[in-house]
């Protein structure tokens, strides 16, 4: 069963870099047609996608965040990360690391999910 | 309009039928996924595609597409329905959109 595991600093003070790490377990993350996303919910508020990676190290990312937000793999560790410079407090929220199955006919879902980490930007 | 709307809130009487529903342009090409999510949990994936069903959900979910708008029935509710369901895309451009999420409540 692939199990994914968030892990990262709980507070991160404003106009820093926050990073989270996303490790892997249970299945490689070097398998095609599988991407590697995080999403993350501000309290009480929906779901946010904010980015994804390939094993080859392809990315893509919300434009909202461009600039901001980097995503980086090791397929040797079984891990991706996220790093997103310039916090506010609107980056407060739980963060999410998920598996998304690429579907040929835009068909994608999110089928494995990690708990969740909660980010506090304040100082 | 790379946006999906859902309605913020339905209710649904125990056993009875209900559907959720999902609006966006997107969805005129693509195909919506589903998640419900409970309170302090990770969301949890109950349909996508061709109305697939992930194994360990059960058949009373189903999903369904019609134009721009794809929806999310549950037949015979049951009281362990009763969380926040999200729809979610790829689009065209790739990039990945969530609704704004439906709050499900069970009566």
């Amino acid at each position: 069963q692939l199990q994914l595991q968030e892990s990262g600093p709980g507070l991160v003070k404003p106009s820093e870099t926050m990073s989270l790490t996303c490790i892997v377990s249970g299945g490689p993350i070097a398998r095609s047609g599988y991407y590697w996303d995080w999403i993350r919910q501000p309290p009480g508020k929906g779901l946010e996608w904010i980015g994804s990676i390939y094993y080859r190290g392809t990315t893509s990312y919300m434009p909202s965040l461009k600039g901001r937000v980097s995503l980086s793999v090791d397929t040797s560790r079984n891990q991706f990360s996220l790093r997103l410079s310039s916090v506010t407090a609107a980056d407060s929220a739980v963060y999410y690391c998920a598996r998304r199955g690429r579907g040929y006919d835009y068909d994608d879902a999110f089928d494995f999910w990690g708990q969740g980490t909660m980010v506090t930007v304040s100082s | 309009s790379s946006e999906l709307t859902q309605d913020p809130a339905v209710s649904v009487a125990l056993g009875q039928t209900v559907r959720i529903t999902c609006q966006g342009d997107s969805l005129r090409t693509s195909y919506a996924s589903w998640y419900q999510q409970k309170p302090g949990q990770a969301p949890l994936l109950v349909i996508y595609s061709k109305n697939i069903r992930p194994s360990g959900i059960p058949d009373r979910f189903s999903g369904s597409r019609s134009g721009k708008t794809a929806s999310l029935t549950i037949t015979g509710a049951q009281a362990e329905d009763e969380a926040d369901y999200y729809c979610n895309c790829r689009d065209r451009s790739d990039l990945l959109l969530f609704g704004g999420g439906t709050q499900l409540t069970v009566l």
